[in-house]
């Protein structure tokens, strides 16, 4: 079965500094997927990437997934507050579009530090 | 536009009771999953569906039964709970191959 592993496990980042959270498969990926839950609540999408070398952004996060497919990080650039909470990685369980759900890394914990 | 929602957000069950966790969409998604969240662990799959009247087995589908019979619906039941059970559980529901869309999660206890 499919491992996602994430690192680091917790961050601490002071307000305004840059940051990148990895997030590497033991297979190639079909399909990745980042979403960011906040203590206490659901989880909400952030971005898919499907492409080897494919990169996204939104706002002030960019996504990449490297040229062989089991890798990929998250950046953030000028962290906020607002960025503060548990980012995680997952993944498609097999190929076809993820449609018998999700694999999950354990979870980044980010800290921003004013 | 409520989403995905969840019902109870909170139970404290004693072992032995059984429940069932409720789980409702209204973006006429085909697809829903129910997962666990345990610290360390990250989510884990437990059931699936790909459609109304269709249920999958996912990672950890031991100790749950689940129903659709209702496309907009996504039942998971516990029959006779556990203290290994207590967990938060999540549902989420996708479209074809966009991404899946989470509720708030249902915080379980098992005494």
């Amino acid at each position: 079965s499919q491992e996602l592993e994430q690192s680091p496990q917790s961050l601490i980042v002071q307000e305004g500094k840059n940051l990148t959270i990895n997030c590497t498969s033991s297979k190639t990926l079909y399909g990745l997927y980042w979403y960011k839950q906040k203590y206490g609540e659901g989880l909400i999408f952030l971005m898919m990437l499907q492409k080897g070398g494919e990169e996204k952004s939104h706002e002030k996060i960019t996504a990449k997934l490297d040229e062989k497919k089991q890798q990929s990080s998250l950046h953030i650039t000028a962290s906020q507050p607002s960025h503060a909470g548990i980012y995680l990685c997952g993944a498609d369980r097999s190929w076809g579009g993820g449609a018998d759900g999700l694999t999950f890394g354990k979870g980044t914990h980010l800290i921003i530090q004013p | 536009n409520a989403g995905v929602t969840q019902t109870p957000k909170f139970r404290v069950l004693k072992t032995g009771q059984s429940m069932t966790l409720l789980c409702a969409q209204d973006m006429n998604h085909e697809y829903m999953y129910w997962y666990r969240q345990d610290p360390g662990m990250g989510l884990r799959l437990i059931h699936y569906s790909v459609g109304e009247g269709t249920t999958a087995k996912g990672e950890v589908p031991d100790g749950y039964n689940v129903s659709r019979l209702k496309k907009q619906n996504f039942l998971l039941g516990l029959e006779s709970a556990a203290p290994s059970q207590t967990s938060v559980y999540f549902c989420a529901s996708s479209k074809d191959v966009q991404p899946q869309h989470f509720g708030d999660g249902t915080r379980l206890s098992i005494l």
